[in-house]
């Protein structure tokens, strides 16, 4: 069964703060691995894209990492904002992509 | 403004009386997809669109049906809901599967 698993489930960190949180998947025949942020009762919001040969992507203060021999990716956030303050969550796209499998995120909370 | 748009926002209905999210894109994209996002369980994908009178069940379809008749429109169909059904639902799009996917705001969807 394909699955996407994210940890930790949830975070707190102080404001100016890096964070790293993980995603492993077991989705096989898999296509491309993506970041969203989801902030509370909106839409999620694309953050990386990475196919199978790529191993880094940055967007802005957001860089995402695959391991596709481990099937592990991280996503680190630099200098954490308050308004990074939202879930994260990681999507696997098996095969042609068309299907999805989504992690349960992980929220994270940026104080003062 | 390119977007994703969902109507209605929120609705509160009864077991049984058929219902229609509507979902309309104006980035002439050809893939569209439906979630649905439950507490603890993540996006789970209900149906997708690869492109006009192409459709495709995701993981979750039972109780649902959508049509393709034109690109920019994807409506979820219910044709007679039940409490099981209540939830948040989100609409996305994009150029194909492999691509960014935008999201609509969700509907979030009561049924009693």
């Amino acid at each position: 069964k394909n699955q996407v698993e994210q940890s930790p489930q949830s975070l707190i960190i102080l404001e100016g703060k890096n964070c790293t949180l993980q995603c492993n998947y077991t989705v096989s025949p898999f296509s491309n691995l993506r970041w969203y942020k989801q902030d509370t009762g909106r839409g999620p919001v694309s953050l990386t894209i990475m196919t199978f040969s790529e191993n880094t992507k940055s967007n802005g203060r957001y860089t995402a990492t695959l391991d596709a021999d481990t099937k592990q990716s991280s996503l680190h956030i630099t200098a954490s904002q308050l308004s990074d303050s939202a879930s994260y969550i990681c999507v696997v796209g098996g095969g042609t992509a068309s299907k999805l499998t989504f992690g349960t995120g992980t929220r994270l909370q940026v104080t003062l | 403004e390119a977007q994703v748009t969902q109507n209605p926002r929120y609705l509160i209905t009864v077991t049984g009386k058929k219902l229609t999210v509507t979902c309309s894109q104006n980035m002439n994209h050809e893939y569209m997809s439906w979630y649905r996002q439950d507490p603890g369980l993540g996006l789970r994908q209900i149906y997708y669109s690869m492109n006009v009178e192409v459709t495709d069940k995701g993981d979750v379809p039972e109780g649902y049906k959508v049509s393709r008749k034109e690109k920019r429109n994807f409506p979820l169909i219910l044709e007679s809901p039940s409490p099981n059904q209540t939830s948040l639902y989100f609409c996305a799009s994009g150029t194909n599967s492999y691509n960014e996917q935008f999201f609509g705001p969700g509907t979030r969807l009561t049924v009693l």
